[in-house]
Protein backbone atom coordinates (compact mmCIF):
# COMPACT_ATOMS: atom_id res chain seq x y z
CA UNK A 1 0.00 0.00 0.00
CA UNK A 2 1.31 3.45 -0.65
CA UNK A 3 1.94 5.90 2.14
CA UNK A 4 2.76 9.71 2.28
CA UNK A 5 4.72 11.35 5.12
CA UNK A 6 4.97 15.04 6.19
CA UNK A 7 7.14 14.86 9.04
CA UNK A 8 6.87 18.76 9.76
CA UNK A 9 3.50 19.36 11.37
CA UNK A 10 4.52 23.16 11.39
CA UNK A 11 6.67 25.21 9.93
CA UNK A 12 7.41 29.55 9.85
CA UNK A 13 9.26 31.44 7.36
CA UNK A 14 9.57 35.17 7.08
CA UNK A 15 7.85 37.36 4.36
CA UNK A 16 9.99 37.52 1.07
CA UNK A 17 12.45 34.22 2.41
CA UNK A 18 12.18 31.16 1.31
CA UNK A 19 10.97 27.96 2.90
CA UNK A 20 10.98 24.10 1.54
CA UNK A 21 8.52 21.51 2.69
CA UNK A 22 9.25 17.94 2.93
CA UNK A 23 7.67 14.96 1.77
CA UNK A 24 8.23 10.98 1.29
CA UNK A 25 6.24 8.31 0.05
CA UNK A 26 6.31 4.85 -0.38
CA UNK A 27 5.14 2.77 -3.03
CA UNK A 28 6.26 -0.39 -5.50
CA UNK A 29 4.37 1.77 -8.60
CA UNK A 30 7.07 2.72 -11.11
CA UNK A 31 4.05 5.47 -12.92
CA UNK A 32 2.65 8.05 -10.51
CA UNK A 33 1.67 11.75 -9.50
CA UNK A 34 2.97 13.56 -6.92
CA UNK A 35 0.79 16.68 -5.61
CA UNK A 36 1.17 20.07 -3.49
CA UNK A 37 -2.10 20.75 -2.30
CA UNK A 38 -2.52 24.15 -0.26
CA UNK A 39 -5.43 24.85 2.03
CA UNK A 40 -5.79 28.46 3.24
CA UNK A 41 -7.98 29.41 5.91
CA UNK A 42 -10.78 29.52 3.83
CA UNK A 43 -10.17 25.53 4.23
CA UNK A 44 -10.37 25.47 0.08
CA UNK A 45 -7.83 23.07 -1.20
CA UNK A 46 -5.91 24.44 -4.21
CA UNK A 47 -3.44 22.70 -6.31
CA UNK A 48 -0.20 24.45 -6.32
CA UNK A 49 1.94 22.32 -8.34
CA UNK A 50 2.02 18.49 -9.83
CA UNK A 51 4.69 16.37 -11.25
CA UNK A 52 5.01 13.04 -13.57
CA UNK A 53 7.04 10.49 -11.68
CA UNK A 54 8.24 9.68 -15.60
CA UNK A 55 9.77 12.82 -15.58
CA UNK A 56 13.00 13.99 -14.98
CA UNK A 57 12.65 17.25 -14.83
CA UNK A 58 11.73 19.44 -11.41
CA UNK A 59 8.21 20.82 -11.93
CA UNK A 60 7.55 25.01 -11.43
CA UNK A 61 5.22 27.50 -10.65
CA UNK A 62 5.79 30.46 -10.35
CA UNK A 63 7.40 30.95 -7.31
CA UNK A 64 6.60 27.15 -6.47
CA UNK A 65 8.96 24.34 -7.83
CA UNK A 66 10.00 20.58 -6.37
CA UNK A 67 12.76 18.74 -5.84
CA UNK A 68 11.87 15.43 -6.63
CA UNK A 69 14.31 12.31 -5.85
CA UNK A 70 12.89 9.60 -7.60
CA UNK A 71 15.03 6.64 -6.11
CA UNK A 72 14.97 8.40 -2.32
CA UNK A 73 11.19 8.82 -2.86
CA UNK A 74 11.02 12.26 -1.95
CA UNK A 75 9.36 15.32 -3.41
CA UNK A 76 9.72 18.54 -1.39
CA UNK A 77 8.32 21.86 -2.00
CA UNK A 78 9.98 25.09 -2.41
CA UNK A 79 8.36 28.44 -1.65
CA UNK A 80 10.37 31.08 -2.74
CA UNK A 81 9.73 35.08 -1.97
CA UNK A 82 7.25 34.23 0.92
CA UNK A 83 4.18 35.85 0.63
CA UNK A 84 1.67 36.98 4.06
CA UNK A 85 -0.98 34.87 1.31
CA UNK A 86 1.09 31.56 1.25
CA UNK A 87 0.21 30.76 4.92
CA UNK A 88 -1.76 27.64 4.90
CA UNK A 89 -1.73 24.25 5.64
CA UNK A 90 0.12 22.25 2.95
CA UNK A 91 -0.88 19.01 1.78
CA UNK A 92 1.64 16.34 -0.37
CA UNK A 93 -0.59 13.47 -2.15
CA UNK A 94 0.41 10.39 -4.17
CA UNK A 95 -1.81 9.08 -7.55
CA UNK A 96 -0.81 5.50 -9.14
CA UNK A 97 -0.84 6.50 -12.67
CA UNK A 98 -3.67 4.03 -14.61
CA UNK A 99 -5.04 2.63 -11.76
CA UNK A 100 -8.32 1.44 -11.47
CA UNK A 101 -8.90 4.67 -9.41
CA UNK A 102 -7.19 8.31 -9.51
CA UNK A 103 -7.14 7.59 -5.85
CA UNK A 104 -4.81 10.59 -3.95
CA UNK A 105 -3.48 9.23 -0.89
CA UNK A 106 -2.49 12.16 1.22
CA UNK A 107 0.10 13.13 3.69
CA UNK A 108 -1.25 14.61 7.44
CA UNK A 109 -0.09 18.39 6.03
CA UNK A 110 2.35 20.51 7.19
CA UNK A 111 0.90 24.22 8.60
CA UNK A 112 3.14 26.87 7.06
CA UNK A 113 3.26 30.23 8.52
CA UNK A 114 4.73 33.87 6.60
CA UNK A 115 5.04 36.56 9.57
CA UNK A 116 5.47 39.90 8.86
CA UNK B 1 -18.24 29.90 -13.69
CA UNK B 2 -17.60 26.47 -13.72
CA UNK B 3 -16.80 24.53 -10.47
CA UNK B 4 -17.99 22.17 -7.51
CA UNK B 5 -20.65 23.69 -5.10
CA UNK B 6 -21.62 21.44 -1.75
CA UNK B 7 -23.95 23.06 0.69
CA UNK B 8 -24.21 24.08 3.29
CA UNK B 9 -21.06 25.09 4.59
CA UNK B 10 -21.83 24.55 8.17
CA UNK B 11 -24.33 21.66 9.47
CA UNK B 12 -25.71 20.61 12.70
CA UNK B 13 -27.53 17.46 13.63
CA UNK B 14 -28.53 15.60 16.48
CA UNK B 15 -27.01 12.25 17.43
CA UNK B 16 -29.04 9.21 15.79
CA UNK B 17 -30.02 11.21 12.78
CA UNK B 18 -29.03 10.95 9.05
CA UNK B 19 -27.79 13.89 7.28
CA UNK B 20 -27.00 14.22 3.24
CA UNK B 21 -24.52 16.73 2.38
CA UNK B 22 -24.76 17.96 -1.06
CA UNK B 23 -22.09 18.24 -3.57
CA UNK B 24 -23.00 19.39 -7.51
CA UNK B 25 -20.45 20.23 -10.36
CA UNK B 26 -20.73 21.82 -13.69
CA UNK B 27 -16.98 20.72 -14.92
CA UNK B 28 -18.69 17.74 -16.83
CA UNK B 29 -16.23 15.78 -15.40
CA UNK B 30 -17.47 12.28 -14.94
CA UNK B 31 -15.45 11.10 -11.78
CA UNK B 32 -16.69 12.11 -8.06
CA UNK B 33 -14.96 11.80 -4.94
CA UNK B 34 -15.79 12.06 -1.31
CA UNK B 35 -13.16 13.08 1.27
CA UNK B 36 -13.54 13.43 4.92
CA UNK B 37 -10.65 15.29 7.12
CA UNK B 38 -9.88 14.92 10.72
CA UNK B 39 -7.83 17.86 12.60
CA UNK B 40 -4.16 16.58 12.27
CA UNK B 41 -4.65 13.77 9.25
CA UNK B 42 -5.02 14.23 5.66
CA UNK B 43 -7.69 13.62 3.46
CA UNK B 44 -9.23 10.21 3.61
CA UNK B 45 -11.24 9.03 0.89
CA UNK B 46 -15.48 7.43 1.95
CA UNK B 47 -16.27 6.72 -1.19
CA UNK B 48 -15.96 7.77 -5.64
CA UNK B 49 -17.82 7.00 -8.88
CA UNK B 50 -16.26 7.10 -11.89
CA UNK B 51 -19.75 7.49 -14.02
CA UNK B 52 -23.30 7.66 -13.67
CA UNK B 53 -25.09 5.03 -11.75
CA UNK B 54 -21.80 3.63 -10.19
CA UNK B 55 -19.60 4.01 -7.47
CA UNK B 56 -17.41 2.19 -5.27
CA UNK B 57 -16.44 2.38 -1.31
CA UNK B 58 -13.06 3.91 -0.66
CA UNK B 59 -11.00 3.63 2.82
CA UNK B 60 -13.46 4.39 5.29
CA UNK B 61 -17.28 3.81 3.87
CA UNK B 62 -18.64 2.37 7.01
CA UNK B 63 -21.52 3.90 8.09
CA UNK B 64 -21.56 6.31 4.86
CA UNK B 65 -23.64 5.89 1.56
CA UNK B 66 -23.66 7.89 -1.78
CA UNK B 67 -25.91 8.03 -5.15
CA UNK B 68 -25.16 8.75 -8.61
CA UNK B 69 -28.24 9.37 -10.33
CA UNK B 70 -26.83 12.43 -12.34
CA UNK B 71 -23.43 13.37 -13.75
CA UNK B 72 -23.65 16.19 -12.12
CA UNK B 73 -24.18 15.51 -8.56
CA UNK B 74 -22.92 12.86 -5.79
CA UNK B 75 -25.06 13.33 -2.44
CA UNK B 76 -23.42 11.82 0.60
CA UNK B 77 -25.53 10.75 3.53
CA UNK B 78 -24.24 10.39 6.63
CA UNK B 79 -26.31 7.35 8.81
CA UNK B 80 -26.42 7.11 12.09
CA UNK B 81 -24.15 3.67 12.15
CA UNK B 82 -21.43 6.47 11.71
CA UNK B 83 -19.54 6.27 14.85
CA UNK B 84 -17.90 9.92 15.02
CA UNK B 85 -19.18 11.78 11.88
CA UNK B 86 -18.20 15.15 13.14
CA UNK B 87 -15.52 16.47 10.79
CA UNK B 88 -14.75 18.51 7.56
CA UNK B 89 -16.13 16.72 4.31
CA UNK B 90 -15.07 17.80 1.08
CA UNK B 91 -16.16 16.42 -2.52
CA UNK B 92 -13.75 16.78 -5.43
CA UNK B 93 -14.32 15.66 -9.16
CA UNK B 94 -11.83 14.79 -11.89
CA UNK B 95 -12.43 14.47 -15.80
CA UNK B 96 -11.29 10.64 -16.86
CA UNK B 97 -8.81 10.17 -19.15
CA UNK B 98 -6.77 13.41 -18.36
CA UNK B 99 -3.19 13.20 -18.41
CA UNK B 100 -3.27 15.54 -15.65
CA UNK B 101 -5.62 13.63 -13.53
CA UNK B 102 -6.29 16.54 -11.74
CA UNK B 103 -8.73 16.53 -8.18
CA UNK B 104 -10.61 20.12 -8.14
CA UNK B 105 -12.48 20.45 -5.18
CA UNK B 106 -15.60 22.00 -3.43
CA UNK B 107 -15.15 24.30 -0.67
CA UNK B 108 -16.05 21.58 2.00
CA UNK B 109 -19.16 21.25 4.71
CA UNK B 110 -17.87 21.45 8.63
CA UNK B 111 -20.80 18.57 9.75
CA UNK B 112 -21.33 18.95 13.38
CA UNK B 113 -23.48 15.87 15.42
CA UNK B 114 -24.10 16.39 19.19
Amino acid sequence: AQTVTQSQPEMSVQEAETVTLSCTYDTSESNYYLFWYKQPPSRQMILVIRQEAYKQQNATENRFSVNFQKAAKSFSLKISDSQLGDTAMYFCAFMNYGGATNKLIFGTGTLLAVQP
Amino acid sequence: DGGITQSPKYLFRKEGQNVTLSCEQNLNHDAMYWYRQDPGQGLRLIYYSQIVNDFQKGDIAEGYSVSREKKESFPLTVTSAQKNPTAFYLCASSAQGSLSYEQYFGPGTRLTVT
